[in-house]
């Protein structure tokens, strides 16, 4: 069983639609998730970073986590072209040996394209 | 806002030949890393480095790998005999201090070895 899964899309909505994507993960040293954007030709860009179970909301994304599941969603409101571009779950260890911090272990990344 | 840089944009090279992929970290980052991504795959993890030590390195970082700071602003990976199986996205990234959960990643390095 993969580490992290992502469904890698593509995914194509309207402008203005509520946008959500998904990750699964395995392994429950997992205790740090985080959302990334890439747009094309560009590096990942942190949009959002969580530690808890439960939701964390900046402006139009809500970051929600369930450690019991094993599952992480990212939610776009009000979509706007500009969000447009591949989104990136990522995942941190930590374990009785210690935070692996910067070894972030990537999901596969979900193409998302929302249409005027 | 601040950005790493990195250089070149895109690099080609043969088979068997080093190559040296260049960064330029954040100027008050200290941790600083190197993320890799096959065309199609997963963004990975490579390498992580503080003080002039490698803290971390993923099995993928065997001895063909090389990184190093060599002055104050510069951040490189070297491979020193390319495969095939090296063509990728090379990313670098910083961040700030250990806890910091925030990295920096730069535009990438295309290597295509041929």
């Amino acid at each position: 069983q993969k580490e992290v899964e992502q469904d890698p899309g593509p995914l194509s909505v309207p402008e203005g639609a509520i946008v959500s994507l998904n990750c699964t993960y395995s392994n429950s040293a997992f205790q740090y998730f985080m959302w990334y954007r890439q747009y094309s030709r560009k590096g990942p860009e942190l949009l959002m970073y969580t530690y808890s179970s439960g939701n964390k909301e900046d402006g139009r994304f809500t970051a929600q986590v369930d450690k019991s599941s094993k599952y992480i969603s990212l939610f776009i409101r009000d979509s706007q072209p500009s969000d447009s571009a591949t989104y990136l779950c990522a995942m941190i260890l930590a374990n009785a040996g210690g935070t692996s911090y910067g070894k972030l272990t990537f999901g596969q990344g979900t193409i998302l394209t929302v249409h005027p | 806002e601040p950005e790493v840089t990195q250089t070149p944009s895109h690099q080609v090279t043969q088979m068997g030949q080093e190559v040296i992929l260049r960064c330029v970290p954040i100027s008050n980052h200290l941790y600083f890393y190197w993320y890799r991504q096959i065309l199609g795959q997963k963004v990975e993890f490579l390498v992580s480095f503080y003080n002039n030590e490698i803290s971390e390195k993923s099995e993928i970082f065997d001895d063909q790998f090389s990184v190093e700071r060599p002055d104050g602003s510069n951040f490189t990976l070297k491979i020193r005999s390319t495969k095939l199986e090296d063509s990728a996205m090379y990313f670098c990234a910083s961040s700030s201090y250990a806890g910091g959960l925030k990295l920096f990643f730069g535009s990438g390095t295309q290597l295509s070895v041929l």
